[in-house]
């Protein structure tokens, strides 16, 4: 049984450059999510995915950044033009719609990203 | 719009010891969860435990219970017998339809 996975676990960027983040969910997941974190902070919304459907998408989700899941499995989300202002944890999570626990998010280990 | 406050950045307690995290919450929205995190060094956001809105029972997962108080909107979890392991930052979140809403977080410390 594996968990949501993310690759790369650590990533040092230039400011300017664009970084993009993996995630596998767990298999039989439709949801998959995208929080951010910084120090001192919990995790923040960012945006989520119903199978390959973007349905939600947060203020803090700038232009620079965009999301997919083309398939509705894997999902890669893509920062652009980087600023040490997104140096942060991004953590990527899953769930499955239904049952008694049918909105439990399951987070993967996340990808820190640095900004230099 | 939902929120959540937790209000002791740390706790400190003797392991085999009883501890409790404040959580407090404030939604608009008739039904909703009431989840706990646990996110040691590491970095990995770990469930450990989930309240519905309309359960009348306090959820509890092994050494895990949460204090689920709706008139005063908290939701406080309780570690029975600590253990060395339990030291991490521990989040308290609300969950409605699509995503959830975090606290920011208490720092558990546990000492031999």
């Amino acid at each position: 049984d594996t968990g949501v996975s993310q690759n790369p676990r650590h990533k040092i960027t230039k400011r300017g450059q664009n970084v993009t983040f993996r995630c596998d969910p767990i298999s039989e997941h439709n949801r998959l999510y995208w929080y951010r974190q910084t120090l001192g902070q919990g995790p923040e919304f960012l945006t989520y995915f119903q199978n390959e459907a973007q349905l939600e998408k947060s203020r803090l989700l700038s232009d620079r950044f965009s999301a997919e899941r083309p398939k509705g499995s894997f999902s890669t989300l893509e920062i652009q033009r980087t600023e040490q202002g997104d140096s942060a944890m991004y953590l990527c999570a899953s769930s499955f719609r239904g049952g008694m626990l049918g909105n439990t998010i399951y987070f993967g280990e996340g990808s820190w990203l640095t900004v230099v | 719009a939902q929120k959540i406050t937790q209000t002791q950045p740390g706790m400190f307690v003797q392991e085999k010891e009883a501890v409790t995290l404040d959580c407090t919450y404030d939604t608009s929205d008739p039904s909703y969860g009431l989840f706990w995190y646990k996110q040691p060094s590491s970095g990995e956001m770990i469930f450990l435990i989930y309240q519905g809105s309309y359960d009348q029972q306090n959820a509890t997962e092994g050494r895990y219970s949460l204090n689920f108080q709706k008139a005063r909107k908290s939701a406080n979890l309780v570690i029975s017998a600590s253990q060395l392991g339990d030291s991490a930052m521990y989040f308290c979140a609300i969950g409605g339809y699509s995503t959830l809403t975090f606290g920011k977080g208490t720092m558990l410390l546990v000492s031999p």
